[in-house]
């Protein structure tokens, strides 16, 4: 099977950092997506990380750590327009079936 | 177009009718799966197909779903004898088969009466 956790909710304040945890149970594994979701839009790709490690792009950052199936999504320099929910995926072996945890809803306020 | 289209935006029907929605995906991209989505939740995988064959259905939550893609390209998800909990926005997304990066459409809004 397959179970996806992160937190429900996050405030955090323009201009400061925040950090989105997302730890994963899953039956296999093959990459871990993270997307954000505006209010009434569709989910848009933000990241990919397969192998452990540190992927870096732009004021964005992914982390994963498959031996404790565990990722984080670093947002810097937080602009009001970050407001979104921000959703962890993970990809199961020998496919491309993807599954979703419930997502996190960050506020950014001033 | 350039992405995925969706249609219909937004179906309105009665507890019991037989309901259709519609999914273009990007052109050339081969894999194109179907989410279910309620508020305030993450998508819920319902299918995909890689080509013209459903690669895993096991999201489907019953018989009464369904879903063709009978030439590798537009795909329909057919829900036979609705419930008002099958209320949601369903969102269809497509993806190379190299990357796996999703690309969504804006997503069917049901709303079962």
């Amino acid at each position: 099977g397959q179970n996806i956790d992160q937190p429900t909710e996050m405030t955090a304040t323009e201009g400061a950092i925040v950090q989105i945890n997302c730890t994963y149970q899953t039956s296999g594994f093959n990459g871990l997506f993270w997307y954000q979701q505006h209010a009434g839009e569709a989910p848009t790709f933000l990241s990919y990380n397969v192998l452990d490690g540190l992927e870096e792009k732009g004021r964005f950052s992914s982390f994963l750590s498959r031996s404790k199936g565990y990722s984080y999504l670093l947002l810097k320099e937080l602009q009001m327009k970050d407001s979104a929910s921000y959703l962890c995926a993970v990809r199961a072996p020998g496919g491309f079936k993807t599954i979703f945890g419930a997502g996190t809803r960050l506020f950014v306020k001033a | 177009g350039a992405g995925v289209s969706q249609t219909p935006s937004n179906k309105v029907t009665e507890k019991g009718k037989y309901v259709e929605l519609r999914c273009d995906p990007i052109s050339g991209h081969t894999a194109l799966y179907w989410y279910r989505q309620s508020l305030g939740q993450g998508p819920e995988f319902l299918i995909y197909f890689q080509g013209t064959g459903a690669a895993d259905d096991s999201g489907l939550p019953n018989d009464r779903f369904f879903a063709v893609r009978p030439e590798g390209s537009v795909s329909t998800l057919k829900i036979q004898r609705t419930e008002r909990g099958d209320s949601a926005m369903y969102l269809c997304a497509s993806s190379l088969h190299t990357t796996g990066e999703l690309f969504f459409g804006e997503g069917s809004r049901l709303t079962v009466l």
